[in-house]
């Protein structure tokens, strides 16, 4: 069975400080996809960042970036220089065939 | 660019009573995905539709049922609603022919009274 864990339910950043995400996942899989999701108050679904398991590189989308460790089944989302509009839930999400698997979600606070 | 697109945006029913939730995938996208999200849930994957054809099913209960029609939109049809059917009903759709991931639409919220 996949799962997908996020074990931080709430974290809060001061603004324009940095602040990490982790997410921890479990699958048996050698190829899929991982996913962070951002879904502010206004609870739309909202897509950050996206890695390839086969890819090395780390993926990076302007301020948001990961930290993806294929052995260690982690993948962890860093915001930098954190803006009061980051303020919102993060999912963590995994790919396989054509079921999504959300962590429990991380409630970020910024901090003006 | 074109997003997903649901409707009704918002929905209220009685229970025993039935709702069908439309969604419209970004064109020349061919899966559509179905999840039911509850007040401080994560996401809970109910089916998902590739071309056309069923592909995969979570956690949807057997009072709901979804199709995907020949225009690629999609309906979810539930009956004798429950309380605790109450909920978001997010709409997603993706391209499998490029990297999966999956863009949401704004959602159906379903208040069952």
């Amino acid at each position: 069975a996949q799962t997908v864990t996020q074990s931080q339910p709430e974290m809060s950043v001061q603004e324009a400080e940095t602040v990490t995400l982790s997410c921890t996942y479990d699958t048996s899989e050698n190829n899929y996809y991982l996913f962070w999701y951002k879904q502010p108050p206004s609870r739309q679904m909202i897509l950050v960042i996206r890695q390839e398991a086969y890819k090395q590189q780390n993926a990076t989308e302007n301020r948001f970036s990961v930290n993806f460790q294929k052995a260690a089944k982690s993948f962890s989302l860093k915001i930098s220089d954190s803006q009061l509009g980051d303020t919102a839930m993060y999912f963590c999400a995994f790919i396989s065939g054509n079921q999504f698997y959300f962590g429990t979600g991380t409630s970020l606070t910024v901090i003006p | 660019a074109a997003g997903v697109i649901q409707s009704p945006r918002h929905l209220i029913k009685e229970k025993r009573e039935t709702a069908t939730l439309k969604c419209y995938p970004i064109p020349r996208h061919d899966t559509v995905y179905w999840y039911q999200q509850g007040p401080g849930q994560d996401p809970q994957f109910l089916i998902s539709f590739y071309e056309k054809m069923q592909s995969d099913k979570g956690s949807i209960p057997d009072r709901f049922s979804a199709q995907q029609f020949s225009d690629y939109h999609s309906e979810l049809n539930m009956s004798s609603l429950e309380l605790g059917d109450s909920a978001l009903y997010f709409c997603a759709s993706s391209w499998t022919q490029g990297s999966y991931e999956q863009y949401f639409g704004p959602g159906t919220r379903l208040t069952v009274t």
